[in-house]
């Protein structure tokens, strides 16, 4: 599976759209981009997936750019419960892939 | 529906004892996959059961192994343990095989510490 980087952290004041970037140079044509959070002490938590089309869903919206090698996935009007680690994960579907998670990112949402 | 259920959550062991940890996946869910979190090394893949099979299988030591049951039910076992073992243990359950479109689910964890 590609790597990702990530920033390590982010602030965002609440009530503001939090973007998160995620750099997946070597991403291949049949790789997906997903993202997972994982709040303090909890289990991750799927939030998006994509292959190259932007998608939204009732927690974020995720943008792909044209050649596929980054993405920023989007929270339009963070709260104070979206602060967690961000993870974004670049996976084949299909087969026995699984989810190899990397460092994320630590957004903080402050008041 | 009840989400993806482990037991117990927190747990204390010496070294060289064994441990059994249960996950009980969502209803319906037949993929059951394992995971240890340490803040060393993130969150790392350990294995995956499908009907009662493991279908896939991390790098970790012949001392971590698993199994399911035919209700989808699934426990892993830790021999030995050493103090590097102290992590959060996370299962997390699909409906279809864990490489599929199928999202994930995991569960709160066990947190294991080995003194």
């Amino acid at each position: 599976d590609a790597k990702t980087t990530q920033p390590p952290s982010m602030d965002c004041a609440e009530g503001r759209a939090a973007n998160l970037p995620c750099n997946h140079s070597t991403i291949s044509g049949n790789e997906y981009v997903y993202w997972y959070r994982q709040i303090h002490s909890q289990g991750p938590q799927y939030i998006i997936h994509g292959l190259k089309n932007n998608e939204t869903n009732e927690m974020a919206s995720l943008i792909i750019t044209e050649d596929r090698k980054s993405s920023t996935l989007i929270l339009p009007h963070a709260t104070l419960r979206d602060t967690a680690v961000y993870y974004c994960i670049v996976r084949v579907v299909g087969g026995y892939s699984t989810l190899t998670f990397g460092k994320g990112t630590m957004l903080l949402v402050s008041p | 529906k009840a989400g993806v259920t482990q037991t117990p959550r927190y747990l204390i062991k010496t070294r060289g004892q064994q441990v059994t940890l249960s996950c009980s996946p969502i209803s319906g869910h037949r993929s059951v996959s394992w995971y240890q979190q340490t803040p060393g090394q993130g969150l790392q893949f350990l294995f995956e059961y499908f009907s009662e099979t493991q279908r896939n299988k991390g790098n970790f030591p012949g001392r971590f192994s698993g199994r399911q049951f035919s209700n989808s039910r699934s426990e892993m076992n830790v021999s030995t343990l050493e103090l590097g073992d102290s992590a959060l243990y996370l299962c997390a359950s699909s409906e279809g095989l864990a490489g599929g479109y199928n999202e994930q689910f995991f569960g709160p964890g066990t947190r294991l510490t080995v003194l």
